[in-house]
């Protein structure tokens, strides 16, 4: 059963422009999210997150919105550049459970 | 400092053969987790390991264990492999677990078995 489920498999972006990753969950007790960035042969790179107390985080280029009502978190990552060309994997966790549960990713081409 | 550390790299067994991966974690940091992944699963959580002791288990067959030494360095042993076990197996560290602090991943180790 995925708890956490990011529908898009694949998103193409132009470079400059915004690239929009989504991702559900339908634990109600999920309290922390997170994202994390993943290049070939490499592990997944803690990239930003957000508690439930906060509707969006914002770290440089990247912003991350939640939305607890409809269980929904969002990865906006403005302007696109080449470089962010990555699997990018959403993660959900619950106070003290000491583990995360992760979403099956989404490839972001950025196309100079 | 040095990063999460995982040996091998790549491993290729035979079915019914068992294998041990080994994970050293930042230093200072006491939990250790694994994570399996797939293509179309994401990371599956094995278990989370904090000063020696197991505090968390994923959903997977007994076939999967685990330890942590007191230097935090931990193995994980897969017994009587299966072709369905061919996966990169993730582990990561972090000072207290996931969701208290970033927890920081290891390049992983590709499994195949054949």
């Amino acid at each position: 059963d995925q708890q956490v489920k990011q529908n898009s498999p694949s998103l193409s972006v132009q470079e400059g422009r915004i690239s929009i990753l989504n991702c559900d969950y339908t634990n109600s007790m999920f309290d922390y999210f997170l994202w994390y960035k993943k290049y070939p042969a490499e592990g997944p790179t803690f990239l930003i997150s957000i508690s439930s107390i906060k509707d969006k985080n914002e770290d440089g280029r990247f912003t991350v919105f939640l939305n607890k009502s409809a269980k929904h978190l969002s990865l906006h990552i403005v302007p696109s550049q080449p470089g962010d060309s990555a699997v990018y994997f959403c993660a959900a966790s619950e106070t003290g459970a000491n583990n995360l549960f992760f979403g099956t990713g989404t490839r972001l081409t950025v196309i100079p | 400092k040095a990063g999460v550390t995982q040996t091998p790299r790549y491993l290729i067994k035979t079915r019914g053969q068992q294998v041990t991966l080994s994970c050293s974690p930042i230093s200072g940091h006491r939990s250790v987790s694994w994570y399996q992944q797939t293509p179309g699963q994401g990371l599956q959580f094995l278990f989370e390991y904090f000063s020696e002791t197991q505090r968390n288990k994923g959903n997977f067959p007994g076939r999967f264990s685990g330890r942590q030494f007191s230097n935090s360095r931990s193995e994980m042993n897969v017994s009587t492999l299966e072709l369905g076990d061919s996966a990169l197996y993730l582990c990561a560290s972090s000072s207290q677990g996931f969701g208290v602090t970033e927890a920081f991943f290891g390049q992983g180790t590709r499994l195949t078995v054949v």
